[in-house]
């Protein structure tokens, strides 16, 4: 079975530009939720969907950072625009329930 | 809010060794989760607790659910190899739809053979 899909993998723009990061989760999984993890701050929770619909977004970090689920299949996380301490590596997850997720394997965002 | 304690920082072990590690917290969780991360991928689940004492297993990895709830603790038997990586604990307050995963910061586990 595909575990959660995400893309690109590594992604490397200029500080001002406007970066899109693609998710598609396990075929089933009601749940979804994206993730950035950083040295510093370790692994701390965006915002995350609910058959689609944003739950709670009090993670993100600020007004740059914008998260949608069309459908199902796909969720994207936005940032426009970006800045240097946006560098981090950010994950995808989705699961059945609330509590077991399962993540993508991550995008690593460098900022330059 | 929530902040989970996970230790120790890192551990540097020989080959067929047991590990343990623990998460403590000042709040109560309702579930405890336990993560493995390899370097370049994403955090792998390998436990699961939903109950006060629970204690599951999963291979050579056992998780145990503290009785006070403010606590989960890891370990590993006869460590391997394949077992170096970072491993988190996670917990989460609400129950339903609620409660997010709050996780730990990691135990970077390094196997010497």
């Amino acid at each position: 079975d595909a575990g959660v899909i995400q893309s690109p993998r590594h992604e490397v723009t200029e500080m001002g530009q406007e970066v899109t990061l693609r998710c598609k989760p396990i075929s089933g999984h009601d749940y979804l939720f994206w993730y950035r993890q950083t040295m510093m701050r370790g692994l701390e929770l965006l915002i995350y969907f609910n058959n689609n619909v944003p739950i709670d977004d009090s993670g993100m970090p600020e007004d740059r950072f914008s998260a949608k689920m069309p459908n199902a299949s796909f969720s994207t996380l936005k940032i426009q625009p970006s800045e240097p301490r946006d560098s981090a590596v950010y994950f995808c997850a989705s699961s059945f329930t609330l509590y077991e997720q399962y993540f993508g394997p991550g995008t690593r965002l460098t900022v330059t | 809010g929530q902040q989970l304690n996970q230790s120790p920082q890192s551990m540097f072990i020989q080959e067929g060794e047991d590990v343990s590690m623990n998460c403590t917290s000042s709040s109560i969780f309702n579930t405890w989760l336990w993560y493995k991360q390899d370097p370049g991928e994403g955090p792998v689940l390998l436990i699961a607790l939903y109950k006060a004492g629970e204690l599951t297993s999963n291979g050579r990895l056992t998780a145990q659910f503290g009785i006070t709830r403010k606590d989960s603790f890891l370990n590993i038997s006869a460590s391997i190899p394949s077992d170096v990586g970072i491993y988190f604990c996670a917990g989460q307050v609400g129950r339903g739809s609620q409660g997010n995963l709050i996780f730990g910061k990691g135990t970077k586990l390094s196997v010497k053979p």
